[in-house]
């Protein structure tokens, strides 16, 4: 079983739509959660911290399910440039190891 | 401005060469990482050091080489062992210890040719 697993995609979303992507992980002693996106042929950047009270940001909302081990991130109003590849990790063990999803990749349509 | 930065951004090897990808911080992060992307894949770990003259092998460590003698440089190696090397390699870095996000450079695409 993967650590962190991800549905690969691709969603193919209509523009205003909103989608929603889950990330699971095995480990229960994860401290920290992240989500990143990755545009085609660019380097990953940080979308958002997860936190556990969850938080949103602008049309974004992340949250984080604990005793499912699972995090969750919500795009309301879908745009085209929201179209990307978005990556969960998580961090475990005493050197904070970072554990990344394998992506899910997203396409919004016109 | 703080970054990290990865040069070149494009190169090309030819089969049987050792090449070495460098990766500069300015950030003063202590953690710093590589990773491997292939087409529609996700990253894979190949080293990572959470300290000056300390790194550790990842998931595919095998036919790369890394050094870190300052805090700021990890630079990596591909060598000849490495038998299907083209790929985009990315290097991050993190403040060790803590549950800060990683910053990347921008990545080098290594092909073979």
């Amino acid at each position: 079983r993967k650590e962190v697993e991800q549905d690969p995609g691709p969603f193919n979303v209509p523009e205003g739509a909103t989608v929603a992507f889950n990330c699971t992980y095995s480990n229960s002693a994860s401290q920290s959660f992240f989500w990143y996106r990755q545009d085609c042929r660019k380097e990953p950047k940080l979308l958002m911290s997860v936190y556990s009270s969850g938080n949103e940001d602008g049309r974004f909302t992340a949250q984080l399910n604990r005793a499912s081990q699972y995090i969750s991130l919500l795009i309301r109003d879908s745009k085209l440039s929201d179209s990307a590849t978005y990556l969960c990790v998580v961090t475990e063990g005493s050197n904070y190891q970072l554990i990344w999803g394998a992506g899910t990749k997203l396409i919004i349509k016109p | 401005d703080g970054g990290i930065t990865q040069s070149p951004k494009y190169l090309f090897r030819k089969e049987g060469q050792n090449v070495t990808l460098s990766c500069e911080q300015n950030l003063n992060h202590d953690a710093m990482y590589w990773y491997r992307q292939d087409p529609g894949q996700g990253l894979r770990l190949i080293y990572y050091s959470q300290i000056v003259n300390d790194f550790q092998k990842g998931d595919i460590a095998e036919g790369y080489s890394v050094s870190r003698e300052k805090k700021e440089s990890f630079p990596l190696t591909v060598t000849s062992a490495q038998k299907n090397p083209t790929a985009f390699y990315l290097c991050a870095s993190s403040r060790a210890g803590t549950n800060t996000e990683a910053f990347f450079g921008q990545g080098t695409r290594l092909t073979v040719v």
